[in-house]
């Protein structure tokens, strides 16, 4: 079974000072992962994407992920947070089962930017 | 290409009343999914289908079903719904053969009330 733990329900950054957004999880596979940003009431963008490649992952926006296997961690970062960055952000881990995948959603961290 | 698109946009039901959420997509994925989205929880699997003709229940599946009408149509069913299935509905599709990425494309989502 895989699960993820999202460790920060809420982050508050001042605009132009860096993000992180934690997350760990657990797989009994070699997983794939993503990061989901989810605007207020709108669907959800994929940010970014893990698959076995590189271990450091750059996505849309400037942000970006670190796989660290050893940590079980692939906490999303970004230099200098942007006013439209305020969002709710998803940790994702993938289950690959006979060529098809189901995904396993943390529970989110709300980013609030400030001026 | 429209993507994957979910009618209607917003319900509101009474206990015990029925309705469909429909969902297509056009980008000729072969699998299919519908989450529901609470506060705090995250996104949860309630069915999904690989592939056109097979459905699978997922985390949260009881008092739903669901039918893949063909490869581009998913249909969600409430027979009698219940206040505790007040929730944003999302619709995902996904190719897990190409890329082997299992990145999942999501619909705008169905805010649903039921009173």
């Amino acid at each position: 079974a895989q699960s993820v733990t999202q460790l920060d329900s809420h982050v508050s950054v001042s605009e132009g000072t860096p993000v992180l957004l934690r997350c760990n999880y657990s797989s009994s596979y070699s997983p794939s992962l993503f990061w989901y940003v989810q605007h207020p009431n709108k669907g959800l963008q994929l940010l970014l994407k893990y698959t076995s490649a590189a271990t450091l992952v750059k996505g849309i926006n400037g942000f970006e992920a670190e796989f660290k296997k050893s940590e079980t961690s692939f906490h999303l970062t970004k230099p200098s947070a942007h006013m439209s960055d305020a969002a709710e952000y998803f940790c994702v881990v993938t289950r690959r089962t006979s060529g098809y995948s189901t995904l396993t959603f943390g529970k989110g961290t709300m980013l609030l930017v400030s001026p | 290409n429209a993507g994957v698109t979910q009618t209607p946009k917003f319900q509101v039901l009474k206990t015990g009343q029925s309705m469909t959420l429909q969902c297509a997509q056009d980008m000729n994925h072969n699998s299919m999914y519908w989450y529901r989205q609470d506060p705090g929880m995250g996104l949860r699997l309630i069915y999904y289908s690989a592939s056109e003709g097979t459905t699978d229940k997922g985390e949260v599946p009881n008092g739903y079903n669901v039918s893949r009408l063909n490869k581009r149509e998913f249909s969600l069913r409430l027979e009698s719904a219940a206040p505790s299935q007040t929730s944003v509905y999302f619709c995902a599709s996904s190719e897990p053969r190409r890329e082997l990425t299992d990145e999942q494309f999501f619909g705008p989502g169905t805010r649903l009330t039921v009173l």
